[in-house]
């Protein structure tokens, strides 16, 4: 079945440290992928997104970082946290004419 | 650039209350369009689409939406809500490329 997994769940960092998000999606090949920032009052904003190993394009810019190692991975990256990334973070995979499928997101709070 | 907005920031509503959500969009040419739920402490959860066709689409849970092309609206709508629609709704749109940008997000808050 396709599934997507996204962690870890929650995440409190400080400020300046590094971060590592991974996001990966089973049971399909070449898949869309997609990272959102989801914050209080703001929606949803496109941080990035890929078609293919290897290719990132960035939305917005900001001091975070994407790559695709592998097909079906896709990894949110920082050097060093501002406070400013809080945030809900989602993974997101693009299903062809079906849509889009999430993945239950992670809570990062950087202190 | 493409946008969406969703006026509606937050809306309050008594049971058996007819809903009626907002979404504009700014591209021009061929969208697609969805409507997305949040339930509290939930994943983002698929409530309907559009493609193509027939510019009302029925999704889930007896909500519906109608693509007015002229207007850049897909309004989302629900003839008598429940408590169990409180939830964050969010509007979105894909145009040709591979991106699917949201609107800012309305929150529904229902009660009894």
């Amino acid at each position: 079945s396709q599934t997507i997994h996204q962690w870890p769940a929650t995440l409190v960092q400080p400020v300046g440290s590094p971060l590592s998000l991974e996001c990966t999606v089973e049971g399909t090949s070449n898949p869309n992928l997609y990272w959102y920032r989801q914050a209080a009052g703001r929606g949803l904003q496109l941080l990035f997104y890929s078609v293919g190993i290897g290719q990132i394009s960035s939305e917005v810019p900001q001091n975070l970082s994407a790559s695709r190692p592998q097909d079906r991975q896709f990894i949110l990256s920082s050097k060093k946290l501002l406070l400013s990334d809080s945030g809900f973070y989602l993974c997101a995979w693009r299903r062809g004419a079906d849509g889009y499928t999430f993945g239950s997101g992670t809570r990062l709070t950087v202190v | 650039a493409q946008s969406v907005s969703q006026h509606n920031h937050h809306v309050i509503l008594s049971e058996a209350a007819s809903l009626e959500l907002g979404c504009n969009y700014s591209y021009g040419g061929t969208v697609n369009l969805f409507w997305y739920v949040q339930y509290p402490g939930q994943h983002l959860q698929l409530l309907l689409k559009y493609f193509s066709g027939d510019p009302l689409v029925k999704g889930i849970k007896g909500f519906e939406a109608e693509f007015i092309k002229s207007k850049f609206s897909f309004n989302l709508r629900k003839p008598s809500v429940q408590w169990s629609d409180t939830a964050e709704y969010f509007c979105a749109v894909n145009d040709n490329t591979d991106k699917l940008i949201f609107g800012t997000g309305t929150r529904l808050q229902v009660f009894p």
